[in-house]
């Protein structure tokens, strides 16, 4: 069964990185078939696709947070990653990732990490 | 970006009665390839979501045959035919045909 974890630091200072990795076990992120994805909720809220990476590199991200995201993948660890800049409360969320079935006959998100609280607070 | 509405917003329900959530886009969801990329998630209190259908009306693996999707374009809907106590959550509409992907607002299912 595939699964996800999601890692990093809890608590972010505004303006700093937030900086997130997710371990990938019972799959690999080195598969063609798929990409790999971030998405958010902010408390009590909705969800924000943040941005998907397949095995090759090859990034997409929702244009709404500009050029503070970059996504990177590490095949060796079984891992993606990812990094926002210049964070500020609004960042504040509980960030998962997801495998992106996302190819010629998909696009959607099949199965989800547990999410991790990032707060945005100095 | 495409808008995804999803009407109700709250939909207190009695056990082992039927639901059904409707979600609606600001465009048509309908793919150059033919195909529709609308999933629908569940997310349970506490919980991730959950994948239940994809491309309007697959259930994905292990998901009760009581969820079914259908629709077509601008307009879908979820029906549970029998609702569960375990159904409690708040249901997502997501598509995947126009960049950048997008989410319903959800909808809150509870039981009366």
């Amino acid at each position: 069964q595939l699964q996800l974890l999601e890692s990093g630091p809890g608590l972010v200072k505004p303006s700093e990185t937030l900086s997130l990795t997710c371990t990938v076990s019972g799959g690999s992120v080195s598969s063609r078939s798929y990409y790999w994805g971030w998405i958010r909720q902010p408390p009590g809220k909705g969800l924000e696709w943040i941005g998907s990476i397949n095995y090759s590199g090859s990034t997409y991200h929702n244009p709404s947070l500009r050029n503070r995201v970059t996504i990177s993948v590490d095949t060796s660890k079984n891992q993606f990653s990812l990094k926002l800049t210049s964070v500020t409360a609004a960042d504040t969320a509980v960030y998962y990732c997801a495998r992106h079935n996302w190819n010629d006959e998909e696009s959607h998100f099949d199965y989800w990490g547990q999410g991790t609280l990032v707060t945005v607070s100095s | 970006d495409v808008v995804m509405t999803q009407t109700p917003l709250s939909s207190p329900v009695t056990l082992g009665q039927p639901a059904s959530i409707s979600c609606r886009s600001s465009q048509s969801l309908v793919h150059s390839d033919g195909n529709t990329y609308l999933s629908w998630l569940q997310q349970r209190p506490g919980q991730p979501p959950r994948l239940l259908i994809y491309k309007i009306s697959n259930r994905f693996s292990g998901v009760p045959d009581r969820f079914s999707g259908s629709g077509a374009g601008t307009d879908f809907t979820l029906k549970i035919s029998r609702v569960e106590a375990e159904d409690v959550g708040v249901y997502y509409c997501m598509q995947g045909t126009e960049f950048p992907f997008t989410f319903g607002p959800g909808t809150k299912v509870d039981i009366k």
